[in-house]
């Protein structure tokens, strides 16, 4: 299985300042399609995730422009340019190339 | 406006079975790939199992393959996920996803315990 891993797993952020999750897949996530199926969610406090980018950098509608995805092979990046209150929760990717579909441990962000 | 609703979950004891079922609304379910995802207390998100659009492909976590038996039916626009010989780390919420995991529900809770 790929094993997906997360850095940090905790990060307390100032609220205006930017933060960044990192995360590694034990393989590449380049499917024989082309594609890279790599995701990332945001799941608040007592909800169900939210999918905020899709194959790595693709925004869902809705998302706030603040949040990027970046990356290649087996190295990804989210990126929240300017953290708000609303965005602490924890972050997972997520690959969708290799069976069994595999998440990351998580990023739990809070305000410091 | 979409909307995926699970239920179906319950206390059982080990051993037992259960039958999840999501409802969905929206989207034309028959054109999509669906899952049924799982969460632990205090933990992660786990893939389940997952089913073509017109069922005849399926795949299963190692952990689910035997157990588990995901299925569908478009004319009901409902996904459906058959969980057999729980037990107690089968307990999670267990929510349904679409798309690539674009929408979810807000998912069922299933406790095994005796």
């Amino acid at each position: 299985d790929v094993v997906m891993t997360q850095s940090p797993l905790s990060l307390p952020v100032t609220l205006g300042q930017p933060a960044s999750i990192s995360c590694r897949s034990s393989q590449s996530l380049v499917h024989p399609d082309g594609s890279t199926y790599l995701s990332w969610f945001q799941q608040r406090p007592g909800q169900s995730p939210r999918r905020l980018i899709y194959k790595v950098s693709n925004r869902d509608s809705g998302v706030p422009d603040r949040f990027s995805g970046s990356g290649s092979g087996t190295d990804f990046t989210l990126k929240i340019s300017r953290v708000e209150a609303e965005d602490v929760g924890v972050y997972y990717c997520m690959q969708a190339t290799h069976w069994p579909f595999t998440f990351g441990p998580g990023t739990k962000v809070d305000i410091k | 406006e979409v909307q995926l609703v699970e239920s179906g979950g319950g206390l059982v004891q080990p051993g037992g079975s259960l039958r999840l079922s999501c409802a969905v609304s929206g989207f034309t379910f028959s054109s999509y790939w669906m899952s049924w995802v799982r969460q632990a207390p205090g933990k992660g998100p786990e893939w389940v199992a997952h089913i073509k659009e017109d069922g005849s492909e399926k795949y299963y976590v190692d952990s689910a393959k035997g157990r588990f038996t995901i299925s569908r039916d478009n004319a009901k626009n409902s996904l459906y996920l058959q969980v057999d010989n729980l037990r107690a780390e089968d307990s999670a919420v267990y929510y349904c996803a679409n798309n690539a995991f674009k929408d979810w529900g807000q998912g069922t809770l299933v406790t095994v315990s005796s």
